[in-house]
């Protein structure tokens, strides 16, 4: 079964400053899929990025960018230049239906 | 705004009770799946539906059960309610391809 596996249940940063969260998963596909979704207090959920696993090169969507490390099963997400917004919970995902426990976030001003 | 939508937003019923959730996807999205997120937990992922069939099969209790329409709206259906069951309940959406997920607002479901 794939395991999603969040090691850091809370993180803080300072405002400005940079943000790794970590995350671990266990499967035995060569092909799939890596999510981050980010869960603000409102409580939607909302894509933050994604990784396609047969591609080597990272993914980055502006601030947010990936370490994707395949043989390490490996996936973890860089916030930089951090603002109050990115404060949320953020939650790891494989294909759909493997989410990790999730990070929460705070960013101090 | 995703596209996804989710009725009712709040519900408070009592144990031993049914309730209904209803989720309508992005237009042109074949693919609905539930979930069900605990109080400060992950989500969980119940069961997933593409075009009326359910395609795949999670951590659903025989107590819940879901359907997909023809208009492709869905409805996730819990009975005999008990108080482990209170959470937030999200609909997602997908269209082919690379599996994003477009989530619904959720319901939250309070059972007392």
């Amino acid at each position: 079964a794939q395991t999603v596996t969040q090691s850091q249940p809370e993180m803080s940063v300072q405002e400005a400053e940079t943000v790794t969260l970590s995350c671990t998963y266990d499967t035995s596909e060569s092909d799939y899929y890596l999510f981050w979704y980010k869960q603000p207090p409102s409580r939607q959920m909302i894509l933050v990025i994604r990784q396609e696993a047969y591609k080597q090169q990272n993914a980055t969507e502006n601030r947010f960018s990936v370490n994707f490390q395949k043989a390490a099963k490996s996936f973890s997400l860089k916030i930089s230049d951090s603002q109050l917004g990115d404060a949320a919970m953020y939650f790891c995902a494989y294909e759909v239906a493997r989410f990790g426990a999730g990070t929460r976030l705070t960013v101090k001003p | 705004d995703s596209g996804v939508t989710q009725t009712p937003k709040h519900l408070i019923t009592a144990t031993g009770q049914r309730v209904t959730l209803r989720c309508s996807p992005r237009s042109g999205d074949l693919s609905v799946y539930w979930y069900q997120q605990s109080l400060d937990q992950g989500l969980q992922f119940l069961i997933q539906y593409y075009n009326g069939e359910e395609r795949a099969k999670g951590n659903i209790l025989e107590r819940f059960s879901a359907q997909q329409f023809p208009d492709l709206h869905s409805e996730l259906n819990l009975s005999s309610l008990e108080l482990g069951d209170s959470a937030l309940y999200f609909c997602a959406s997908s269209g082919q391809g690379v599996g994003e997920l477009f989530f619904g607002e959720g319901s939250r479901l309070t059972v007392l």
